[in-house]
């Protein structure tokens, strides 16, 4: 159950895209399309913002999309915003009730 | 509106004992599965356990295998955990959370709690 793999940070300037990775392994992100990301502003609780590899929960802004091939799964913000300076969080269900969430990837606007 | 609420965290020594609850509203608990992720001061989140909606069946993260325990009560629309041999490798934020119950929405935590800080130390 080893955490899925992000980049520590990315930055952006306001308007321009980022695009966040998250690798597992062909027992968790290769194999189920059960990956979800998580927005986390410091000191609050996460808040869900794509579920099923790519969908949109309501009230979730459109420039937040989601996709993957094979192993990893990517989120991507177009058309950065300065409230989406964050840390973002993969998960991804990894068989047998089990989940595993990604090492986290803090989003700098610049 | 979607609540959950957690109570019980706090300073405890090594190889003591905590029990965090999460109290909800809002939803239909019974039916719900659910889950606790906790996160280490400074790190990312850790799937700790999940429980299914009648309390019959029970999963957890290796780490905490044998000394945590996820238990419910649906008229109390409440969720617990029990921990047990507490090391200072447990001190984290526990968050109590939701499970997505929409079509195609399976394995995601669709809310959380504010989350409950439990510290380990001497």
């Amino acid at each position: 159950q080893s955490a899925l793999t992000q980049p520590r940070s990315v930055s952006g300037s306001p308007g321009q895209s980022v695009t966040i990775s998250c690798t597992g392994t062909s027992s968790d992100v290769g194999r189920h399309n059960y990956v979800s990301w998580y927005q986390q502003h410091p000191g609050k609780a996460p808040k869900l913002i794509l579920y099923g590899v790519s969908e949109r929960p309501s009230g979730v802004p459109h420039r937040f999309s989601g996709s993957k091939s094979g192993n990893t799964a990517s989120l991507t913000i177009s058309g950065l915003q300065a409230e989406d300076e964050s840390d973002y969080y993969c998960c991804s269900f990894a068989g047998s009730h089990t989940y595993v969430f990604g090492t986290g990837t803090k989003v700098t606007v610049l | 509106e979607v609540q959950l609420v957690e109570s019980g965290g706090g300073l405890v020594q090594p190889g003591g004992s905590l029990r965090l609850s999460c109290v909800t509203s809002g939803f239909t608990f019974r039916s719900s599965w659910m889950g606790w992720v906790r996160q280490a001061p400074g790190k990312g989140l850790e799937w700790v356990a999940t429980i299914n909606p009648d309390g019959s069946e029970k999963y957890s993260v290796d780490s905490v295998k044998g000394r945590f325990t996820v238990s419910r009560d649906n008229p109390k629309n409440s969720l617990f955990l029990q921990m047990d041999s507490l090391g200072a490798e447990d001190t984290a934020v526990f968050y109590c959370a939701k499970f997505c119950s929409g079509a195609g929405c399976d394995g995601t935590f669709d809310f959380w709690g504010q989350g409950a800080m439990v510290t380990v130390s001497s």
